[in-house]
C-alpha cells in the first residue's frame, strides 16, 4: 500500500534559523503531494500541493520541490517565525479522490525565541 | 462564511454507549471525509462518501456507521463505544476532481471511560 514517511517527532529551532522537514513516499500509482499544517487545538489546513515534478511550490514562506526520481518532497522556510509552531503533516493522494489522504506521523516543530 | 463545520467539539461518555457527531460544509464540494486522529496524532482516513458512493476503511471497525442526508453532511455514528475510539475525529470536505485538497473541520475530541 501507500505510505509517506517524514522527519520523526520533535525538531526544535531559533527563530530565524532555517526549516527543513523531510518527506519520502512510496506508491505505485501517480500521485498528488501535500503538506498541511496543524495549529495545537484547530483544523488541519493545506499549506502546498504538487503533482508536477521538478517544479517549485511556494506558499506563505514556505516552498517544496516534488522530487519523483528520489520520491521526496521536502519542506522549507528560510527563516523560521515563533508562529510556525505547529505540526506539520506530509500527505499523499493517489490519483483516486475516494482513497482520501494517505497521511506521515507529523513532525511536530517548536519554534524558541 | 464557507467552511466545515462539527458538531460537538467535545464528548465524554461511557462504554457501551451510542455517539453521533455531525458535520457540515458549506464549501460547494461534493465529497466528504472521516478521519481518526489518535493520540499519537496519527491520522487515518475512515471513510469517503460521494454521490451515495461510500468508501470504508477496511480496518474500520463495524461499530462504526457514517450518515448522510445530502452532499453537505456526513454524520458518524458510533454504536457501542469502546476505549480505543477515544480519539479526535476530523471531518473533510473536497470536489471530486483527483489532486483537489481537502479542507477539514476542527474535529470532536471523544473520550470514553
Amino acid at each position: 500500500g501507500d505510505s509517506v514517511t517524514q522527519t520523526e517527532g520533535l525538531v526544535t529551532l531559533t527563530e530565524g534559523l532555517p526549516v527543513m522537514l523531510n518527506c519520502t513516499y512510496q506508491t505505485a500509482y501517480s500521485t498528488f503531494l501535500f503538506w498541511y499544517v496543524q495549529h495545537l487545538n484547530e483544523a488541519p489546513k493545506l499549506l502546498l500541493k504538487s503533482s508536477t515534478d521538478n517544479k517549485r511550490t511556494e506558499h506563505q514562506g514556505f516552498h517544496a520541490t516534488l522530487h519523483k526520481s528520489s520520491s521526496s518532497f521536502h519542506l522549507q522556510k528560510s527563516s523560521a517565525q515563533l508562529s510556525d509552531s505547529a505540526l506539520y503533516y506530509c500527505a499523499l493522494n493517489r490519483g483516486n479522490y475516494a482513497q482520501g489522504l494517505t497521511f506521515g506521523l507529523g513532525t511536530r516543530v517548536s519554534v524558541f525565541p | 462564511e464557507t467552511a466545515v463545520f462539527q458538531t460537538p467539539n467535545y464528548h465524554v461518555t461511557q462504554v457501551g454507549n451510542e455517539v453521533s457527531f455531525n458535520c457540515k460544509q458549506t464549501l460547494g464540494h461534493d465529497t466528504m471525509y472521516w478521519y481518526k486522529q489518535d493520540s499519537k496524532k496519527l491520522l487515518k482516513i475512515m471513510f469517503s462518501y460521494n454521490n451515495k458512493q461510500l468508501i470504508v476503511n477496511e480496518t474500520v471497525p463495524r461499530r462504526f456507521s457514517p450518515q448522510s442526508s445530502d452532499k453537505a453532511h456526513l454524520n458518524l455514528r458510533i454504536k457501542s463505544v469502546e476505549p480505543e475510539d477515544s480519539a479526535v475525529y476530523l471531518c473533510a470536505s473536497s470536489r471530486r476532481d483527483w489532486g483537489y485538497e481537502q479542507y477539514f473541520g476542527p474535529g470532536t475530541r471523544l473520550t470514553v471511560l
